[in-house]
C-alpha cells in the first residue's frame, strides 16, 4: 500500500525559508514522478511543483518559480520542497502526491498534508 | 497556463438527486482530464481519469464525459457520503491546473 507522509510545516515569518519533506513507502519510489499540491485555507487546489523519477527535470507554477526548489532522494525514498522568500499567500496545506508514471500522469496517491503558515 | 473553469461553485442537493458539474478548459485538452473528490480536512481522492474512466473501487453512480474544452461530471443518485467538494484537473500540459471546485452541500 502506498503511504506518503509529509513533514516540516509550521509557522514562519515572511521572507524566511522552510523545507518540507515527504517520506514515501509501499512502492518503488525511484520509478515515479512526484508532485506537490497546496491548498490555502478555505480555497481550492493549487498545483505547485513536480519532479521526474530521476530527479533531473523539475517543473514549477509561476507563483513559486525562483523561490521554491523541488528535489528527491531516491535512496532514502523522500521528496523535498525547499521554499525561500515565503509570502503570506504561500500559507496553505501542502500535499505530496505520487504520479502514475511521469509528471503529467494522474495523481492517484496523496499524503495527508502539512500546514505552512506564513505570518509575522 | 491552461485555465479550468468549473461551475457551479456550489450546489445544494438532496440524497437521491442527480448532480452535474461542468468544467471548461481555456484550450483544447483532448481527454486529459481528471476528477477528484475532497472531503473536509482530507486529501483529494481521484475518482475519474482520462475524462471518463472510473478509478478502481469508485461506485458506478459517478460518471463523467467530454473532450476538447467541455467536460461534465455526474452523480446519479446522490448518497450521504457524496457531500464533498469536487475538482477537475487538466493533465494536457504542465502546470497541471485545477478547476476552482464545486461544493456539493
Amino acid at each position: 500500500e502506498v503511504h506518503l507522509l509529509e513533514s516540516g510545516g509550521g509557522l514562519v515569518q515572511p521572507g524566511k525559508s522552510l523545507r518540507l519533506s515527504c517520506s514515501a513507502s509501499g512502492f518503488t519510489f525511484r520509478s515515479y514522478a512526484m508532485t506537490w499540491v497546496r491548498q490555502a485555507p478555505g480555497k481550492g487546489l493549487d498545483w505547485v511543483s513536480a519532479i521526474n523519477a530521476d530527479g533531473d527535470k523539475t517543473y514549477f507554477a509561476d507563483s513559486v518559480k525562483g523561490r521554491f526548489t523541488i528535489s528527491r532522494d531516491n535512496l532514502g525514498d523522500t521528496l523535498y520542497l525547499h521554499m525561500d522568500n515565503l509570502r503570506a499567500e504561500d500559507t496553505a496545506v501542502y500535499f505530496c502526491a505520487k504520479n502514475a508514471g511521469g509528471a503529467s500522469r494522474p495523481l492517484r496517491d496523496w499524503g495527508q498534508g502539512t500546514l505552512v503558515s506564513v505570518s509575522s | 497556463d491552461i485555465q479550468m473553469t468549473q461551475s457551479p461553485p456550489s450546489l445544494s442537493a438532496s440524497v437521491g438527486d442527480k448532480v452535474t458539474i461542468t468544467c471548461q478548459a481555456s484550450q483544447a485538452i483532448g481527454n486529459f482530464l481528471n476528477w477528484f473528490q475532497q472531503k473536509s480536512g482530507k486529501a483529494p481522492k481521484l475518482l475519474i481519469s482520462d475524462a471518463s474512466t472510473l478509478e478502481t473501487g469508485v461506485p458506478p453512480r459517478f460518471s463523467a464525459g467530454g473532450s476538447g474544452t467541455h467536460f461534465t461530471f455526474t452523480i446519479t443518485g446522490l448518497q450521504p457520503e457524496d457531500f464533498a467538494t469536487y475538482y477537475c484537473q487538466q493533465l494536457f500540459t504542465l502546470p497541471l491546473t485545477f478547476g476552482g471546485g464545486t461544493r456539493v452541500e
